[in-house]
């Protein structure tokens, strides 16, 4: 059964700093990965989506990185904003085309 | 429309009683799911309906919730005689198609908050 796994679950840095968010998953065998973030009160907002043959994507101060043998995602944000803070969730698209979810990362940026 | 909609924002519900929450999805979205997010609990998958079809009910926690998807579009998540176990965030989300491509990026709507009392 896949697992996903979201460490730390809570992070709290100083506005500016570059940080990491980590994504584990137990079963290799998945078709993508995709990294949200959820704000209070509204919906998941899709940030990137990297496809199994894939190993990194980037949009803006944002890059995803996936390590499929290993079973392993990185978030990296660069020049963190105060704007930032959010949940961040990782998903795992697996053999049954369903997304398995982690619990999250609730980020804070303080200025 | 141009997002996903849902109705309720809010529902408070006393134990016992049936709800029905709303999901507008994006035009043209054929995919659609609901999901159930718990108070720091990461999101648990309930159902999903390619078109009006749910080939995968095997996420819905009890009889006692049902769903269904007309026309292609709306789809309703009903709860019969909720339990205070039920209170959690239900969250929709559409996608263009649904499978292992990018075409599967998901777009949620905000929420419907049930509050079982």
């Amino acid at each position: 059964k896949q697992e996903v796994t979201q460490i730390p679950a809570a992070l709290s840095v100083p506005e500016g700093e570059n940080l990491v968010l980590n994504c584990s998953f137990t079963d290799s065998a998945i078709y993508n990965l995709q990294w949200f973030r959820q704000d209070p009160g509204k919906g998941l907002t899709s940030l990137l989506l990297i496809q199994s043959s894939q190993r990194e994507q980037t949009s803006g101060r944002l890059n995803a990185s996936l390590d499929k043998s290993s079973g392993r995602s990185t978030l990296y944000i660069a020049a963190s904003q105060p704007g930032d803070s959010a949940t961040y969730l990782c998903a795992v698209q697996d053999s049954n085309y369903q997304l398995i979810w982690g619990a999250g990362t609730k980020l804070i940026i303080k200025p | 429309g141009a997002g996903v909609s849902q109705s309720p924002s809010n529902k408070v519900t006393e134990k016992g009683k049936d709800v029905e929450l709303r999901c507008d999805p994006i035009s043209g979205h054929t995919a659609l799911y609901w999901y159930r997010q718990s108070l720091g609990q990461g999101l648990e998958f309930l159902i999903y309906f390619q078109g009006n079809s749910a080939p995968d009910k095997s996420g819905l926690p009890s009889d006692r919730f049902s769903a269904e998807r007309t026309g292609g579009s709306v789809s309703t998540l009903t709860i019969q005689r909720t339990q205070q176990e039920d209170s959690a965030v239900y969250l929709c989300a559409s996608s263009l198609s649904f499978g292992a491509s990018g075409a599967n990026v998901l777009t949620f709507g905000a929420g419907s908050r049930l509050t079982v009392l």
